[in-house]
């Protein structure tokens, strides 16, 4: 099976703009969850998305969205960027939601914002 | 915050020495994951420990976990330069999310 896809790998932004990661699942995973990681809050949980609905949301401003499409594929979206925004995004797919089975990551996509 | 702390937060050994991990979490879980990163890439799921289960193997790795202290362990026996890379325990609530800990950063010599 191929492994779980995150395009694009590497992005640079100016703050105020808006950006859009995509990320593709193992197939027959239903649930995608994001994840921002940087070195001073480590990993922290974004939102979970199953069945094309959120399940999950961790705490971040509404300027954080995302939506999962009938064939799993997610998409995140983060509008007026700042420069604490800078991170890895990672994103992993899993059987079911929830934590309940282990997850696959993605390979991440480093977002700068100058 | 809802995070797992890690102990040691960051641990030097010799190739073919034991590494061992600590992980603290704070309210029951439904289970308990190991996950490792190398150098800021994406995470690789290692063992899932479930909260009836109290010890786990796969292959050089052991598991234990003591829910009546809300903490559980992580052992790498004979490790390698290639074991080098930090470690995470993620936490799974009611089913809720997995809440990933702080991190151990694991540096093994040759």
């Amino acid at each position: 099976k191929a492994g779980v896809t995150q395009t694009p790998r590497y992005l640079i932004k100016t703050r105020g703009q808006q950006v859009t990661l995509s990320c593709s699942p193992i197939s027959g995973h239903r649930s995608v969850s994001w994840y921002q990681q940087t070195p001073g809050q480590g990993l922290q949980f974004l939102f979970e998305y199953f069945s094309e609905t959120q399940r999950n949301k961790g705490n971040f401003p509404g300027r954080f969205s995302g939506r999962q499409f009938s064939n799993s594929r997610s998409e995140m979206n983060v509008s007026t960027l700042e420069l604490g925004d800078s991170a890895l995004y990672l994103c992993a797919s899993s059987l079911s939601s929830g934590g309940a089975h282990e997850q696959y990551f993605g390979p991440g996509t480093r977002l700068t914002v100058t | 915050s809802q995070q797992g702390e890690e102990d040691p937060q960051a641990l030097s050994i010799q190739e073919g020495e034991n590494a061992t991990m600590n992980c603290s979490y704070k309210t029951s879980i439904n289970n308990l994951q190991w996950y490792r990163q190398n150098s800021g890439r994406g995470l690789v799921h290692l063992i899932l420990i479930r909260s009836n289960e109290r010890e786990k193997h796969s292959g050089r790795l052991r598991v234990t976990l003591d829910t009546s202290k809300k903490s559980s362990s992580l052992l790498i026996t004979a490790s390698r330069a290639a074991d080098t890379a930090s470690y995470f325990c993620a936490s799974s609530y009611n089913t809720d999310k997995l809440i990933f800990g702080t991190g151990t950063r694991l540096q093994v010599f040759p």
